[in-house]
């Protein structure tokens, strides 16, 4: 069976400082990947997806950036935090192909100080 | 640009009883349609979907309407159980789209009362 693994559960992140979550999948080969955020009292807004090792598309303009180094690892990052990157932020797998849902990983709750 | 609404913030059912959430969406590329159940600080799972070929799509104690006219979709959870307390999202993918990519609404806080 297919599991998403998404790190670290929280993190507390002083404004100015680099981050790096991480997500892996297993038991699946060439997974589409996404990150979503979901902001207090939002859904949840996609912010990346990959459908293949290196190629990343981002769905709104933002301060961070997201990596696939390889096939089931999806990295999300940013260079120096700002007070607005606080939020709930799910990686999340879905097979290629139509009418396929969405699997989500256990999210990371991110609060820039 | 929201695309998908969820116009009830919150839902307070009695056990037992029917759950009814509404989604309805502005966009007619709609055509894969998905509720999603999340706890807090968890990540959201997968309930049911359909797609806009059918009107109703059932899976045991949950059922999905959808109104294509309408774009209108609604969830309905027969009988309500307290540990269905939780928020749901309706999410929607375009034909167009192949990568699977959804958009969500802002989600329905169901609290199931005893």
């Amino acid at each position: 069976s297919q599991t998403i693994h998404q790190w670290p559960a929280t993190l507390v992140q002083p404004v100015g400082s680099p981050l790096s979550l991480e997500c892996t999948v297993e038991g699946t080969s060439n997974p589409n990947l996404y990150w979503y955020r979901q902001a207090a009292g939002r859904g949840l807004q996609l912010l990346f997806y990959s459908v293949g090792i290196g190629q990343i598309s981002s769905e709104v303009p933002q301060n961070l950036s997201a990596s696939r180094p390889q096939d089931r690892q999806f990295i999300l990052s940013s260079k120096k935090l700002l007070l607005s990157d606080s939020g709930f932020y799910l990686c999340a797998w879905s097979r290629s192909g139509a009418n396929t849902e969405a699997f989500f990983g256990q999210g990371t709750r991110l609060t820039v100080v | 640009d929201q695309q998908v609404k969820q116009n009830s913030p919150s839902l307070s059912v009695q056990e037992g009883r029917i759950s009814i959430l509404n989604c309805d969406y502005t966009n007619s590329m709609f055509d894969y349609f998905l509720w999603y159940k999340k706890y807090p600080a968890e990540g959201p799972t997968f309930l049911i979907s359909i797609s806009s070929i059918k009107d109703k799509n059932e899976d045991g104690r949950f059922t999905v309407f959808l109104n294509k006219s309408a774009k209108h979709l609604s969830l309905h959870i027969v009988p309500s159980q307290p540990g269905d307390s939780a928020v749901y999202f309706c999410a929607a993918r375009p034909r167009t789209d192949s990568w699977g990519k959804l958009q969500f609404g802002a989600g329905t806080q169901v609290v199931v009362t005893p």
